[in-house]
């Protein structure tokens, strides 16, 4: 079964840390990818990365990076140097099928604290 | 920066009314997504749409709901008689194609929050 799974409900993490958001996933395909978003308390979903599975380099966007260790099929989320506005639910996604529909993690809440 | 928009950004209704949902996706985007996320729970696919029909449809996605892109730049979702359970937000999304790198990112619309009552 195609599943993604945030094991972490909520994170804390201290202003200009760095924290890492887990994902694992579980798939029979061969070709797929990961995604992340962010979903602030406005309620908008905002892309953040992708990493496809025959991506070899990691995916770096800016302050973001995407851990893929793809014999563990786990996609983990690296921010670094938090900022308060990171604060955020934060959603691993998996892109499967034909169409590429989007199967969700349960999401992360992260807290920024000052 | 093109982006998805979605209108409106709430919608109140009767239960066994009809709804529309309206999306605009970036205009160089061929693949049309919509989801749904009821409060607290985690985002689900509801359809996809290329090429001027469904592509992949979820179990959740019934006879109850449609999908249509009527023109050019307008992709919308009907609910026909709306029940409770249908209150949520809905996000239209789009991607630009299937293959090669840059294309399988999806962007979402900031969402229509939907309450039945």
């Amino acid at each position: 079964a195609q599943k993604i799974t945030q094991t972490q409900p909520g994170m804390f993490v201290q202003e200009k840390e760095a924290v890492t958001l887990d994902c694992t996933y579980d798939t029979s395909d061969q070709s797929y990818g990961l995604f992340w978003y962010k979903q602030p308390s406005s309620g908008e979903m905002i892309f953040l990365i992708y990493q496809g599975s025959y991506d070899e380099q990691n995916a770096t966007e800016g302050r973001y990076s995407l851990n893929f260790q793809k014999a563990r099929k786990s996609a983990n989320l690296v921010i670094s140097a938090s900022q308060l506005g990171d604060s955020a639910m934060y959603f691993c996604a998996m892109r499967v099928g034909g169409y590429n529909k989007l199967i969700f993690g349960a999401g992360t809440r992260l807290a920024v604290h000052p | 920066e093109p982006e998805v928009t979605q209108t409106p950004s709430h919608q109140v209704t009767q239960m066994g009314q009809e709804v529309i949902l309206r999306c605009v996706p970036i205009s160089n985007h061929l693949y049309f997504y919509w989801y749904r996320q009821i409060l607290g729970q985690k985002v689900e696919f509801l359809v996809s749409f290329y090429n001027n029909e469904i592509s992949e449809k979820s179990e959740i996605f019934d006879d109850q709901f449609s999908v249509e892109r009527p023109d050019g730049s307008n992709f919308t979702l009907k609910i026909r008689s709306t029940k409770l359970e249908d209150s949520a937000m809905y996000f239209c999304a789009s991607s630009v194609g299937l293959a090669g790198r840059g294309t399988y990112e999806q962007y979402f619309g900031p969402g229509t929050r939907l309450t039945v009552t």
